[in-house]
């Protein structure tokens, strides 16, 4: 069973408008989540990442909010760019684990 | 060179080939690691090595050899795969393993082994 589910496998945004890329988790033991980013041949990149005692997390248009309670962490893009046309993967890990669980992945497209 | 390089790019092998993917990084960090991304699935870990002992096997088939004879080099040793072992084969190096502090484990991916198995 997956721990880490990223139910949109795409999303579609215009240029200059929000993009919203949502991740679930399971498991309550989870303590950090990290985004990351995929072009096409190339490896995942580190983007963004949130502890458990904070909430939301902002790094210049990327900003990452965590809701404990829900069990949800959410990726937000403000404003969306071409460039930014990618796969985003979530994933999260536990103390003491030192490896991270991985979404399936969202790949995002942004239009002209 | 900088970062996480592997070699080669891109392989195509038969399933009585033996074949070798190669991972070098340059960031000094202590723990490396092979990721499997099949089509449509989550990136699964494979194997993970720290301080060039490995401390992690996933449950993956003994035709899945891995080594890493220092702390810069991971090699995963092929043979006798099978056509579902076709896959990017991803290696990674974080600076720690499990450390307690979770920033370690932000992982520094290569850009990936595109294997086919015919």
């Amino acid at each position: 069973d997956q721990q880490v589910k990223q139910n949109s496998p795409s999303l579609s945004v215009q240029e200059g408008r929000i993009s919203i890329l949502n991740c679930d988790y399971t498991n309550s033991m989870f303590d950090y989540f990290l985004w990351y980013k995929k072009y096409p041949a190339e490896g995942p990149t580190f983007l963004i990442s949130i502890s458990s005692i904070k909430d939301k997390n902002e790094d210049g248009r990327f900003t990452v909010f965590l809701n404990k309670s829900a069990k949800h962490l959410s990726l937000h893009i403000v404003p969306s760019q071409p460039g930014d046309s990618a796969v985003y993967f979530c994933a999260a890990s536990a103390p003491s684990w030192g490896n991270l669980i991985f979404g399936k992945g969202t790949k995002l497209s942004v239009k002209p | 060179e900088t970062g996480v390089t592997q070699t080669p790019r891109h392989l195509v092998m038969g399933m009585t080939n033996k074949k070798s993917l190669k991972c070098e990084q340059h960031l000094g960090h202590n723990a490396m690691y092979w990721y499997k991304q099949s089509a449509k699935k989550p990136l699964e870990l494979m194997f993970v090595y720290n301080f060039k002992e490995q401390t992690e096997n996933n449950s993956v088939p003994s035709r899945f050899s891995p080594e890493c004879p220092n702390s810069s080099h991971l090699f995963l040793h092929l043979h006798t795969l099978q056509p579902e072992d076709s896959a990017l084969y991803l290696c990674a190096s974080s600076q720690d393993f499990g450390g307690g502090f979770a920033g370690a484990n932000v992982l520094t991916f290569g850009a990936g082994s595109r294997l086919t198995v015919l």
